[in-house]
């Protein structure tokens, strides 16, 4: 099972682009990488998933270089609300999206 | 897009009582469920795959005999925790995929917040 590297925790303000970085250095062929987004006392909430180069949605983008060892999550102009845990999540696909979460990110959005 | 829902959100309940927690798909079916733990502060551990009409795998670790699994049908999951304790206490997350869409996300229900005393 590939197993993710995640900072603990990042800091930013308003209005900035966050970039948050995953490692995953024993990625299989077959695994896709999926980032969520949990509030407190609250279950994860989907923002992305990919499995090469870089994939936009409407409210994150996902980088992911060729070898696939990392990828990057980047959050434009976050807003207070933003502030949550997020998760790097890699998996097969085919395992019905069978996680084993990491530590996951919290990241702290000051006015 | 698809929803799991959990019921109940919130329960409290006395040391040695049991508690039975549901999982529902509501608009997809689901040949496969997750269940997960998550203490305060900590990440989300999973405890076990519930597969329709057959047995539950569980992690290492984890009591089979404690936290009882039913996936009597495409959308519906069950978990029971049997004479629960203080330690017990946690907030529980299951998650379900939408076979049928091909290149899907899993989606969680919103938890249930469990509390022995």
């Amino acid at each position: 099972l590939a197993k993710t590297t995640q900072p603990i925790s990042m800091d930013s303000y308003e209005g900035q682009e966050v970039n948050i970085t995953c490692s995953h250095n024993n990625i299989a062929t077959n695994d896709y990488i999926t980032w969520y987004q949990q509030f407190p006392s609250q279950g994860p909430r989907f923002i992305i998933q990919g499995y090469k180069t870089k994939v936009t949605n409407e409210v994150a983008s996902l980088f992911i270089p060729a070898d696939r060892k990392s990828s990057t999550l980047s959050l434009p102009r976050v807003s207070l609300s933003d502030t949550a845990v997020y998760y790097c999540l890699v998996g097969d696909i085919g395992n019905f999206n069978k996680f084993y979460f990491g530590s996951g990110t919290k990241l702290n959005v000051k006015p | 897009g698809a929803v799991v829902s959990q019921h109940p959100s919130r329960v409290i309940c006395k040391s040695g009582t049991s508690v039975k927690i549901e999982c529902r798909s509501l608009d997809f079916q689901a040949t496969t469920m997750f269940w997960y733990r998550q203490f305060p502060k900590q990440s989300l551990m999973l405890m076990a795959t519930s597969n329709e009409g057959s047995k539950a795998t569980y992690e290492q670790g984890v009591e089979k005999d404690k936290f009882l699994i039913n996936h009597a049908s495409l959308t519906l999951s069950t978990l029971t925790v049997a004479s629960a304790h203080p330690e017990d206490s946690s907030f529980y997350i299951c998650s379900a995929r939408d076979q049928d869409r091909g290149l899907a996300e899993a989606f969680f229900g919103q938890g249930t917040r469990l509390t022995v005393v």
